[in-house]
């Protein structure tokens, strides 16, 4: 079946970078894109971009253009989400999702940032 | 960039019908903005109910449905049961670039 496991919880300073990844599994990886989402406490969903696994295209949203990038990993079937420059505001779970018709969510990774 | 909007919260009785709405502040939402339905519990990642504004997965319980309804996507649960209370998010798609309500809260009591 299809399967995402994303990496663990992560404690970061403002200022400094974060990188998640997120396992595939179940499936051919190349055949579907990847969307990441986050969640800060409390609130809604998130969508910051989706990348394409099968050329590496990208489309991220508005907000964090500059911020962030999306890669991948085709020999392990692996994908990355890489944000700069945290803030305060962007402690928050992020997912990643297979996209295609159906989404498939990874577990989610608590990314905190704190002084 | 566009936004989108859901009730915050609604209620239902069990057994009950109930209509979830998505507007999209552009216009009219289409099948072009391929409508996604999500259900999001406590502490758990959210998954999939409804994908281009109608489908269904094959265990996604048939009591749930999408549709297009006076220029809004719209969810409808038609005999509730106690396990749906929930958050639902839509989302839709604007040229590749995907956009989430808010989220409406259901309770079902």
């Amino acid at each position: 079946q299809v399967q995402l496991v994303q990496s663990g919880a992560e404690v970061k300073k403002p200022g400094a970078s974060v990188k998640v990844s997120c396992k595939a599994s179940g499936y051919i990886f190349t055949s579907y894109g990847i969307n990441w989402v986050r969640q800060a406490p409390g609130q809604g969903l998130e969508w910051m971009g989706w990348i394409s696994t099968y050329n590496d295209d990208t489309n991220y949203a508005q907000k964090l253009q500059g911020r962030v990038t999306m890669t991948t990993d085709t020999s392990t079937s692996t994908a990355y989400m890489e944000l700069l420059s945290l803030r305060f505001d962007d402690t928050a779970v992020y997912f990643c999702a297979r996209d295609g018709s159906y989404w498939d969510w990874g577990q989610g990774t608590l990314v905190t940032v704190s002084s | 960039q566009a936004v989108v909007t859901q009730e915050p919260s609604l209620t239902v009785s069990p057994g009950g019908t109930v209509t979830l709405t998505c507007v999209s502040s552009s216009g009219a939402v289409t099948s072009g903005h391929s409508p996604y339905w999500f259900q999001q519990k406590p502490g758990q990642a959210p998954t999939t109910l409804i994908y281009d504004t109608s489908y269904q997965h094959s265990w996604t319980p048939a009591r749930f449905s999408g549709s297009l309804w006076g220029g809004k996507a719209a969810l409808t649960l038609s005999g509730a049961q106690p396990e749906d209370e929930a958050e639902y998010y839509c989302c839709l798609s604007y040229s590749g670039a995907r956009v989430f309500g808010g989220g409406t809260k259901l309770t079902v009591l």
